[in-house]
């Protein structure tokens, strides 16, 4: 039973490039959960996800942010017109229900 | 305030030693707690829930006052592959399955 599945590890992107992350969460897990962990601060909620839905966005940027969870396949973190803020390591994590959490190994965004 | 509060550290102890890390949460309607682990530039693992009765597991003991609103896990006969950074995690109410993490606290165990 492979663990939550994220992919790219690391990615490169100019600014003003789209960012494109993925998620694949463990088998039997409906729910996603994005953090955002900044150089030197802890990881910071995005969005939470179920099948097709968004239940809550609270952590979310405005704007160039967006995430989705489709019925097939992967959930999806996209950040357009990157800028060097946007410069991190975006974890994933699912879970079957409302408790326990399994992270995946992230991607780190570089932004130049 | 921020919602969980840690000493940043870094703690520098010496193998076998016993350390202890604090956190305070500002949400006296917090409703789980746990302490994970994350090693340099991977992802959080759970190391431990905390629960008001205090918890062990192995060397590790939690616990957690809900009157003063502040966590603690204490390390005994602390080990090498201990060095990490300790991260105090709180379920706020109404988030769901939302966490709230500390900035950490870094543990180096040295020889």
């Amino acid at each position: 039973n492979a663990g939550v599945m994220q992919n790219p590890r690391h990615l490169v992107r100019r600014r003003g490039q789209e960012a494109r992350l993925r998620c694949s969460p463990m088998k039997g897990h409906s729910h996603v959960y994005w953090y955002r962990q900044l150089p030197e601060e802890g990881l910071k909620f995005m969005v939470y996800l179920q099948k097709e839905n968004i239940i809550d966005e609270s952590g979310m940027p405005k704007e160039r942010f967006s995430a989705e969870f489709p019925k097939e396949g992967p959930s999806i973190l996209r950040i357009q017109q990157v800028v060097r803020g946007d410069s991190a390591a975006y974890f994933c994590a699912s879970s079957p229900g409302d408790h326990g959490y399994t992270f995946g190994s992230g991607t780190r965004l570089t932004v130049v | 305030r921020k919602e969980v509060e840690q000493d940043p550290g870094p703690f520098n102890v010496p193998e076998g030693a016993t350390v202890a890390f604090n956190c305070t949460y500002s949400n006296s309607a917090s409703q789980s707690f746990f302490w994970y682990r994350q090693d340099c530039r991977k992802e959080p693992k759970l190391l431990m829930s905390v629960y008001s009765s205090g918890n062990e597991d192995g060397r590790f003991t939690a616990q957690l006052n809900r009157a003063s609103q502040y966590i603690s896990l204490l390390i005994r006969d602390s080990k090498l592959s201990d060095s990490a950074t300790y991260l105090c995690v709180v379920n706020l109410p109404g988030g769901g399955n939302k966490l709230t993490f500390g900035t950490g606290t870094q543990l180096k165990v040295e020889l």
